[in-house]
């Protein structure tokens, strides 16, 4: 079993619809949970950064971790074409800081 | 956000050639740094965690002899490939916690390499 499974889709979606995107992860000792947006060829760019379990909201987009579940998502409310891209999960809990990656989902807005 | 900068974004080398790539941090100092790669429509595997001062740490099946990190200062670290070989083309991303003990990170644009 993979440490983070993430559906790599590819995920499509009208423009304005709300995405949901998630992760599962077998390791307890996770306690930091990103979410990363990636475009084509490019370095991936923080969008998310929860601490434990809870949600935490920034604009159009809502991060839930449930430490119980093992599973963390991520809401896109109206997304937009410009939302387009690969959404990577990554977490950590050593005192390394070492991040371990989802595959990430590709999703595509159409307009 | 802390912004890192990579420098070259794409190179083309022959086999058997060492190729440099550069990291920066550029508005904040960086004593821990990542080197990561990517294959295509791939995740990003951690190669090495590169430390100021000391030596860079490799992860299980990466070849530290292959692949020299230097970090020469807190805003710098370096990677080179060396002898490198068509299975080594990749995309080779850096990244950085925008502070020291943060687990956020901060990712570089990319280098892309390709080896003929």
């Amino acid at each position: 079993q993979k440490e983070v499974e993430q559906d790599p889709g590819p995920l499509s979606v009208p423009e304005g619809a709300i995405v949901s995107l998630n992760c599962t992860y077998s390791n307890s000792a996770f306690q930091y949970f990103m979410w990363y947006r990636q475009y084509s060829r490019k370095g991936p760019e923080l969008l998310m950064y929860t601490y434990s379990s809870g949600n935490k909201e920034d604009g159009r987009f809502t991060a839930q971790v449930d430490k119980s579940s093992k599973y963390i998502s991520l809401f896109i409310r109206d997304s937009q074409p410009s939302d387009s891209a690969t959404y990577l999960c990554a977490m950590s809990g050593g005192s390394n800081y070492k991040l371990t990656f989802g595959k990430g989902t590709l999703l595509t807005v159409n307009p | 956000g802390a912004v890192v900068s990579q420098h070259p974004s794409w190179v083309i080398c022959k086999s058997g050639t060492s190729v440099k790539i550069e990291c920066r941090s550029l508005d904040f100092q960086a004593t821990t740094m990542f080197w990561y790669r990517q294959f295509p429509k791939q995740s990003l595997m951690l190669m090495a965690t590169s430390n100021e001062g000391s030596k860079a740490t490799y992860e299980q099946g990466v070849e530290k002899d292959k692949f020299l990190i230097n970090h020469a200062s807190l805003t710098l670290s370096t990677l080179t490939v060396t002898s490198a070989h068509p299975e080594d083309s990749s995309f080779y991303i850096c990244s950085a916690p925008g502070v020291p003990t943060s687990y956020e990170q901060y990712f570089g644009p990319g280098t892309r390499l390709t080896v003929t």
